[in-house]
C-alpha cells in the first residue's frame, strides 16, 4: 500500500516558537493531503484540506494564521503551529488521498506528537 | 448533517475469538463509501476494511469481515480468531464523495478494543 511519512515524530518546544511538521507521501503522488488533531483518547479531528498549489482550506474554529499549511509539491505537505503555546501540545497526523474516484483511499502518516513547554 | 456513531467506547475480546464492533451512520446520500481504521498504540492509522454502498456483498478481508445493513445504517465489524495484535482504537469512518471536501472522512468516536490472552 502508500506510504506516508511525518517528521519529526516528536518535537517538544518552548512556548513562543514555532514548529513545522512535514508529511510525504513516499511513492505516490498526492494532490490532496488533510491535517488532522488528535487529542488523548479521542476521535481525529480534522483542521485543513491541503491541495498543491492552492491554499489550504480549513475548518471552523481552527485559526489559519496559526496553523499554516503549505502544498508546495505532490508529495510534499508542510504544517507550521506558529507562535505555539502549550494548549497547541497535541498529536498532529497528516494523510494523503489518492484520488482516483471510487478507489480514493486516504493513507495515514504516522502522526508526530508536539509538546510545548 | 452526516454522523458516524460508534456506540462502544470500549470492548475486550479473549484471544481466538471473535468480537463485533458496531457502528451506525446518518446520510441522506445514496452512494458513498465506509471504512474501518485501526489505530494501535503506535497510534499509525491502519486502513482494515472498506465497503461501497453501492456493492451489496459484505466486504472480507482475512479475519476481517463486515455486516453492512444499509437500510438500517448500519456497518459492523467483526473479528474472527482475535489476535493480541488486534487490541487497538477502531474507527469507523464515512465518505459520501471524492474530490473536494466530499471526499473528507467523517470518523466516529472510536471503539478501544482489548485482547485478552
Amino acid at each position: 500500500g502508500a506510504v506516508v511519512s511525518q517528521h519529526p515524530s516528536w518535537v517538544i518546544c518552548k512556548s513562543g516558537t514555532s514548529v513545522k511538521i512535514e508529511c510525504r507521501s513516499l511513492d505516490f503522488q498526492a494532490t490532496t493531503m488533510f491535517w488532522y488533531r488528535q487529542f488523548p483518547k479521542q476521535s481525529l479531528m480534522l483542521m485543513a484540506t491541503s491541495n498543491e498549489g492552492s491554499k489550504a482550506t480549513y475548518e471552523q474554529g481552527v485559526e489559519k494564521d496559526k496553523f499554516l499549511i503549505n502544498h508546495a509539491s505532490l508529495t510534499l505537505s508542510t504544517l507550521t503551529v506558529t507562535s505555539a503555546h502549550p494548549e497547541d501540545s497535541s498529536f498532529y497526523i497528516c494523510s494523503a488521498r489518492v484520488p482516483v474516484k471510487r478507489t480514493d483511499t486516504q493513507y495515514f502518516g504516522p502522526g508526530t506528537r508536539l509538546t510545548v513547554l | 448533517a452526516q454522523t458516524v456513531t460508534q456506540s462502544q467506547p470500549e470492548m475486550s475480546v479473549q484471544e481466538a475469538e471473535t468480537v463485533t464492533l458496531s457502528c451506525t451512520y446518518d446520510t441522506s446520500e445514496s452512494d458513498y463509501y465506509l471504512f474501518w481504521y485501526k489505530q494501535p498504540p503506535s497510534r499509525q492509522m491502519i486502513l482494515v476494511i472498506r465497503q461501497e454502498a453501492y456493492k451489496q456483498q459484505n466486504a472480507t478481508e482475512n479475519r476481517f469481515s463486515v455486516n453492512f445493513q444499509k437500510a438500517a445504517k448500519s456497518f459492523s465489524l467483526k473479528i474472527s480468531d482475535s489476535q493480541l495484535g488486534d487490541a487497538a482504537m477502531y474507527f469507523c469512518a464515512y465518505r459520501w464523495g471524492y474530490g473536494g471536501s466530499q471526499g473528507n472522512l467523517i470518523f466516529g468516536k472510536g471503539t478501544k478494543l482489548s485482547v485478552k490472552p
